[in-house]
């Protein structure tokens, strides 16, 4: 059974960091693209970043772009997202989502429970 | 980027009614466009895949159809699990834009 446990979420202040963790199992992680996807209290849902299978090739939403950075350590099979310059409307849970696979990195059958990272002061 | 656009924003409905949402996007995305369903607190559930592609698992009252810009979700038969909010989401091209989706709800 493929398993996503996010980490790493909680308060900060504006323009604060945190690095957020998905600890993945029930499939081989180093064969599929990974993805974070976010959703604000109330709102629907907003696609964030998605990485390849090696790490190599990474896009960003532009919400984010030089904001966050996604990575990946295959041997810990743990998908990461560095989170810096956090502002208030970047307050939302944030799910790891694993990518279908080949191809198709933005269709996402399995999904995280979610971490919640919230920006106020 | 592309912008996903459904409707209606909220849809009221009984048990047993046949239901359709709509997913328009602002250019072609051939049939990459995928459904999920999500309930409160909970993470989304995908439904739906190349547009017409039932998942595993997923009741067969789950039907999509589309291709292009044009796109519906349809529920043949509501069913009390089926009150949720329903997403559309194209995978054809960064960024993988969602809908904002579709607040089904009990009349």
């Amino acid at each position: 059974e493929v398993q996503l446990l996010e980490s790493g979420g909680g308060l900060v202040q504006p323009g604060g960091s945190l690095r957020l963790s998905c600890a993945a199992s029930g499939f081989t992680f180093s064969n599929y693209p990974m993805n974070w996807v976010r959703q604000a209290p109330g709102k629907g849902l907003e696609w964030v970043s998605a990485i390849s299978v090696s790490g190599a090739s990474i896009n960003y939403a532009d919400s984010v772009k030089g904001r966050f950075t996604i990575s990946r350590d295959n041997s810990k099979n743990t998908l990461f997202l560095q989170v810096n310059s956090l502002r208030a409307d970047d307050t939302a849970v944030y799910y790891c989502a694993k990518g279908w696979g080949g191809s198709y990195w933005g269709l996402l059958p399995h999904w995280g429970q979610g971490t919640l990272v919230t920006v106020s002061s | 980027d592309i912008q996903m656009t459904q409707s209606p924003s909220t849809l009221s409905a009984s048990i047993g009614d046949r239901v359709t949402i709509t997913c328009r996007a602002s250019q072609s995305i051939s049939s990459w466009l995928a459904w999920y369903q999500q309930k409160p607190g909970r993470a989304p559930k995908l439904l739906i895949y190349k547009a017409s592609s039932l998942e595993s698992g997923v009741p067969s009252r789950f039907s999509g159809s589309g291709s292009g810009t044009e796109f519906t979700l349809t529920i043949s038969s509501l069913q009390p699990d089926d009150f949720a909010t329903y997403y559309c989401q194209q995978y054809s091209t960064f960024s993988y834009s969602f809908g904002q989706g579709t607040n089904l709800e009990i009349k």
